[in-house]
């Protein structure tokens, strides 16, 4: 079993739904969770983190912890095709991140 | 502006040659990181430092180097015995290491065998 597990995708919304995107881990010590948004042939870039259970909102992205069920989500709100890209999730583990492979989303005008 | 430069962007290595990497930063982090990410893959750690002189192993550090002398700097040396070394490498750092800090990405460096 893959320490950090994301469905693969792709994903495909039309604009100005909603795009849920979810991610499973393995360790149930893990603490913190981040989102990262990498546009194709571009290097990850930080949308979100959260580490306690609940929602967290910024903006149009929520990001959603459940450490009982070990997995986080990240929903986003009015979906825009620029939003189209791969979406990594990444848990930290004994001072370090473990990222899953990654969900690509594709935002249809 | 504050921020994680790596150089070259592209890079191309002849058979039995070792090739560098930089990655220099003026975050005045202390902890920096070296990532290898293949196609349609996540990222997978190679090495990473937390202080001056220091660092440790990753996941797949075989066939690859790294120093840290300075704090801004850690380049990474992909070896000749690194068989498979066509990937985009990834440097980040974040303010210290630790599971609750968020790493922070420079732009990459592409390397392909010749």
């Amino acid at each position: 079993q893959k320490e950090v597990e994301q469905n693969s995708g792709p994903l495909s919304v039309p604009e100005g739904a909603i795009a849920s995107l979810n991610c499973t881990y393995s360790d149930r010590v893990s603490q913190s969770f981040f989102w990262y948004r990498q546009y194709s042939g571009k290097s990850p870039e930080l949308i979100m983190s959260i580490y306690s259970n609940g929602d967290k909102e910024d903006g149009r992205f929520t990001a959603q912890l459940n450490k009982a069920s070990q997995y986080v989500s990240l929903l986003i709100r009015d979906s825009q095709p620029s939003d189209s890209a791969t979406y990594l999730c990444a848990v930290g583990i004994t001072g370090k991140l473990i990222f899953g492979q990654g969900t690509t989303l594709q935002v249809k005008p | 502006d504050g921020g994680i430069t790596q150089s070259p962007k592209y890079l191309f290595r002849k058979e039995g040659q070792n090739v560098t990497l930089s990655c220099e930063q003026n975050l005045n982090h202390d902890a920096m990181y070296w990532y290898r990410q293949d196609p349609g893959q996540g990222l997978r750690l190679i090495y990473y430092s937390q202080i001056v002189n220091d660092f440790q192993k990753g996941d797949i550090a075989e066939g690859y180097s790294v120093s840290r002398e300075k704090k801004e700097s850690f380049p990474l040396t992909v070896t000749s015995a690194q068989k498979n070394p066509t990937a985009f490498y990834l440097c980040a750092s974040s303010i210290r290491t630790g599971y609750n800090q968020p790493q922070h990405f420079g732009d990459g460096t592409r390397l392909s065998i010749l």
